[in-house]
């Protein structure tokens, strides 16, 4: 079956230009993640979405992210006036109900690049 | 502060040995802990989970022990292979179920 997607798969911008990152989950999954890769780096937690809670938005690093979700499906993380310390590979995965020690299955990610 | 920590320094082996990669971790609780495999260009790859109630869980050529007093996890891949060959990351749940990465080991195996 279908897994995580993402587009673009590469995106180059200018610095101070704003970004939208898309991930497609798995469907009929309800718990979405977004993190950030750095170069030779692991994982930095964005944002997690839970069906129809509140965001848990801890992970954003500045108020130049956001992220939203609709209708409990695609979700698309926003970068505005970006800098140069954005670029990175960032990844989306879903979960299935966001149960206990549930496997996350992940994108191929986005690489950005902010020149 | 909480750390999770992977020896950020490439594991070189030859095929046909056994690589042991090591996740420590400071200031957390966690109720499991997972290992990931990513490769170059890829997404990270679900490979094996561990409860806090499990010493060990093995998975065909893959063994993982897990002690909570310690505070250390290892992961182990015998009869090692070259398509072994990637980046492994541990994460562990730090709050309900969000995970935390560890940095990553890069494994590399010779033929």
């Amino acid at each position: 079956g279908a897994g995580v997607s993402q587009s673009p798969s590469n995106k180059v911008t200018e610095k101070g230009k704003d970004v939208e990152l898309r991930c497609d989950p798995i469907s009929g999954h309800t718990a979405l993640y977004w993190y950030r890769q750095s170069l030779g780096q692991g994982l930095e937690f964005l944002i997690y979405f839970q069906g129809n809670s509140a965001p848990d938005k801890s992970g954003l690093p500045s108020d130049r992210f956001s992220a939203e979700r609709t209708g409990g499906s695609v979700s698309t993380l926003t970068i505005q006036r970006t800098q140069q310390e954005d670029s990175a590979v960032y990844l989306c995965a879903s979960q299935g109900v966001g149960g206990i020690g549930e496997t996350q299955y992940f994108g191929p990610g986005t690489r950005l690049l902010v020149l | 502060s909480q750390k999770i920590e992977q020896n950020s320094e490439a594991l070189n082996i030859q095929e046909g040995k056994t690589a042991t990669l090591t996740c420590n971790y400071t200031n957390y609780s966690p109720a499991y802990l997972q290992w990931y495999r990513q490769d170059p260009g890829r997404g990270p790859v679900f490979l094996l989970l561990i409860r806090e109630n499990e010493k060990e869980k093995r998975k065909e050529r893959l063994k993982v022990t897990f002690d909570t007093t310690l505070k250390q996890s290892l992961f182990h891949i015998t009869a090692s292979q070259p398509a072994d060959s990637a980046t492994y990351l541990c994460a562990l749940n730090n709050a309900g179920n969000m995970l935390t990465f560890g940095g990553g080991t890069r494994l590399m195996v010779k033929p």
